[in-house]
């Protein structure tokens, strides 16, 4: 089942333009992780970020995490065609089974030249 | 270094066949995971290997998916009796020790295509 549900399901924004995605979850978490997928295949960590970290940077990427709310958001800022994919959350359970990952719905994000 | 391999890259069957999948995860990595993303479910986590600890079953749909993992490295993805509702691609991941656990590697999948 998902956990967690992206907002909004698609965008699309001109190049060069940021780009903001919304994920919300259910329970409680130990982490909470971004992916990209192109073309319907593999999919590529972006970036972690664990349940006592509220901001974390990388490149052109910037997630917030609120865990009072149980809700994170994904900034892609000066955004290339390149970034044309569909981007993903995913939650990491808090004890055993490791740390299997629990998948929101997704955002198609789409960046026009 | 090598990334997570997963083959065939595209399966079709017949339904009621088996099919097996494989994944190779990246070379000393101890955690592998299964999940598979089909339209209607989205990306739903299978099943789990961590080192010679017994697996985490808990995402198989059914009781006829099951999975092996040979000698710490390897697994291979049984469906037996494929239905249609199988049809999807089966994701494999690997993941490291320590903090570098939570990151996962995904392969590229495989394609499975029942008819």
């Amino acid at each position: 089942s998902q956990q967690g549900e992206e907002d909004p399901q698609a965008l699309s924004i001109q190049e060069g333009e940021n780009a903001t995605m919304n994920c919300s979850y259910k329970t409680s978490i130990n982490n909470l992780q971004w992916y990209r997928q192109n073309s319907g295949r593999g999919l590529v960590h972006l970036i972690l970020i664990r349940s006592n970290e509220r901001e974390k940077h990388s490149g052109r990427l910037r997630v917030t995490l609120d865990t009072s709310k149980k809700s994170s958001s994904l900034l892609i800022t000066a955004s290339r065609a390149a970034d044309t994919a569909s981007y993903f959350c995913a939650t990491g359970g808090l004890t055993g089974g490791g740390n299997k990952l629990t998948f929101g719905t997704g955002t198609q994000l789409k960046v026009e030249l | 270094g090598a990334g997570v391999s997963q083959s065939p890259s595209n399966k079709v069957t017949e339904k009621g066949k088996d099919v097996e999948l494989r994944c190779d995860p990246i070379s000393g990595h101890t955690a592998l995971y299964w999940y598979r993303q089909s339209l209607g479910q989205g990306l739903e986590f299978l099943i789990y290997f961590q080192g010679n600890s017994a697996p985490d079953k808990s995402g198989l749909p059914s009781d006829r998916f099951s999975a092996e993992r040979t000698g710490g490295s390897v697994s291979t993805l049984t469906i037996q009796r494929t239905q249609q509702e199988d049809s999807a691609v089966y994701l494999c991941a690997s993941s490291g020790r320590g903090r570098a656990f939570n990151e996962q590697f995904f392969g590229p999948g495989t394609r499975l295509t029942v008819l």
